[in-house]
C-alpha cells in the first residue's frame, strides 16, 4: 500500500522556521518525483516545490523561492521541506504528493502549519 | 488567483449530469496533460482523471473528461450524494516549471 506521511507541522510565530518531513512507503521511492502542495483554509491547491527522482532537478513556486528548500533522501525514503521566514499567509495544510510524470497520483494526508503570534 | 479557471460551484439533482470547466493557456492545458482531483470534506485530494481523459484506477465510468485547446472539462453522470466534494483541475505549466491548479469547484448534489 502506497503511503506518504507528513509530519512536522504546528504553530509557529511569524519570521520563524519549520521543517516538514514526508515518509514514504509501499513503493519504489527513488523512482518517483515528489512535490509539496499546500492548501490554505477554505482555499484551493497551491503547488510549492518539485524534486525529481534523483534530486538533481528542483523547481519552486515564486511565492516560496528563496524561503523554502525541498530535499530528499532516497536511502531513507524521505522528503523534507525547510521553511524559513514564515508569514501568516503560509498558514495551510501541507501535502507531499507523488508525481509519476504527467499527473499527481497520490497525496499524503497533510500536516497543518499555522503561522501566528 | 489561480492560474487555471474553474467555476466556484455547480449543483444538480441526484441522477443528473454535471460538467465542470477548466480554462488555462498555451503553457499549461494546451501543451501538457490535464488531470482532475476530487477532495471530499476533510480529506486529501484523490486523482480521478489523468492524461486528459484517462480514468485513474478504481474510478467509476460515471466520471469522464475531455480537452480542447486551452480548456478542459470534467463530466459526472448519475450524480450521487457521495459525489459532493471539491473538484480541482491541474496541469504542468511549461513557462512556470511547476504545477498549476484551478481554484476548485464545489459540487452540491441537491
Amino acid at each position: 500500500e502506497v503511503q506518504l506521511v507528513e509530519s512536522g507541522g504546528g504553530l509557529i510565530q511569524p519570521g520563524g522556521s519549520l521543517r516538514l518531513s514526508c515518509a514514504a512507503s509501499g513503493f519504489t521511492f527513488h523512482s518517483y518525483s515528489i512535490n509539496w502542495v499546500r492548501q490554505a483554509p477554505g482555499k484551493g491547491l497551491e503547488w510549492l516545490a518539485y524534486i525529481s527522482s534523483s534530486g538533481r532537478t528542483i523547481y519552486y513556486a515564486d511565492s516560496v523561492k528563496g524561503r523554502f528548500t525541498i530535499a530528499r533522501d532516497n536511502a531513507k525514503n524521505s522528503l523534507s521541506l525547510q521553511m524559513n521566514s514564515l508569514r501568516a499567509e503560509d498558514t495551510a495544510v501541507y501535502y507531499c504528493a507523488r508525481d509519476p510524470g504527467d499527473y499527481i497520483d497520490f497525496w499524503g494526508q497533510g500536516t497543518l502549519v499555522t503561522v501566528s503570534s | 488567483q489561480s492560474v487555471l479557471t474553474q467555476p466556484p460551484s455547480v449543483s444538480a439533482a441526484p441522477g443528473q449530469r454535471v460538467t465542470i470547466s477548466c480554462s488555462g493557456s498555451s503553457s499549461n492545458i494546451a501543451s501538457n496533460y490535464v488531470s482532475w482531483y476530487q477532495q471530499l470534506p476533510g480529506t486529501a485530494p484523490k486523482v480521478l482523471i489523468h492524461d486528459d481523459d484517462k480514468r485513474a484506477s478504481g474510478i467509476a465510468d460515471r466520471f469522464s473528461a475531455s480537452k480542447s485547446g486551452t480548456s478542459a472539462s470534467l463530466g459526472i453522470t448519475g450524480l450521487q450524494t457521495g459525489d459532493e466534494a471539491d473538484y480541482f483541475c491541474g496541469a504542468w505549466d511549461t513557462s512556470l516549471s511547476g504545477w498549476v491548479f484551478g481554484g476548485g469547484t464545489k459540487l452540491t448534489v441537491l
